[in-house]
């Protein structure tokens, strides 16, 4: 089946700092990839809308100079959390959607990031 | 943004009985999907109903879609200790997907 990995699987950093996360599709290309958020015991919150080679649609009160999201090729996106703060920390969960022709209505889900800022 | 609702919030019951969550939702759909999450974990896609579909089965699981009432449900039979999870369901409206708030399940053995 369909794999998406992440990368870092948990990160600590000091409030200031940038961190980065990698989601990359493994055995599959995605035109369009998802970012998502998610707090202690609560359930998920798209944070924007990445698609290949163009820029990101992000939700709603989502910062796009905060939450830099950048989609470089079929198997790659980032999100890069700029000068973190404690408020930052969450659980960062990115999916793919598979543009093949079986798998159009699933989207599949990296096992996310946990992110904490000191 | 999430759309959907669920309930029960959280639900607990002894191993080998049936459990019941269901989800709202308020908008018009392509399909509903049930994903569970271990706690701190990430998702695992369980099961998708298309918006022209009424019922599902795969394994222990068994959904249906009432698009009238804008509702659907997930039931696991014959519970098992392994199944204690949160479950969410997620509405799908042109690829995007919007979350119900989860259902916490515990199952006792």
């Amino acid at each position: 089946g369909a794999v998406v990995s992440q990368h870092p699987s948990w990160v600590i950093c000091k409030s200031g700092t940038s961190v980065k996360i990698e989601c990359r599709s493994l055995d599959f290309q995605a035109t369009t990839m998802f970012w998502y958020r998610q707090f202690p015991k609560q359930s998920l919150m798209l944070m924007a809308t990445s698609n290949e080679g163009s820029k990101a649609t992000y939700e709603q009160g989502v910062e796009k100079d905060k939450f830099l999201i950048n989609h470089a090729s079929l198997t790659l996106s980032t999100l890069t959390v700029t000068s973190a703060h404690p408020e930052d920390s969450s659980f960062y969960i990115c999916s793919a959607r598979w543009t093949g022709r079986v798998y159009t209505d699933t989207q599949y889900f990296g096992p996310g990031t946990r992110l904490t800022v000191l | 943004s999430q759309q959907g609702e669920e309930d029960p919030q959280a639900l607990s019951i002894q191993e080998g009985e049936n459990a019941t969550m269901n989800c709202s939702y308020k908008t018009s759909i392509n399909n509903l999907q049930w994903y569970r999450q271990n706690s701190g974990r990430g998702l695992v896609h369980l099961i998708l109903i298309r918006s022209n579909e009424r019922e599902k089965h795969s394994g222990r699981l068994r959904v249906t879609l009432d698009t009238s009432k804008k509702s659907s449900s997930l039931l696991i039979t014959a519970s098992r200790a392994a199944d204690t999870a949160s479950y969410f369901c997620a509405t799908d409206r042109n690829y995007q997907l919007i979350w119900g708030a989860g259902t916490k399940l515990i199952i006792k053995p």
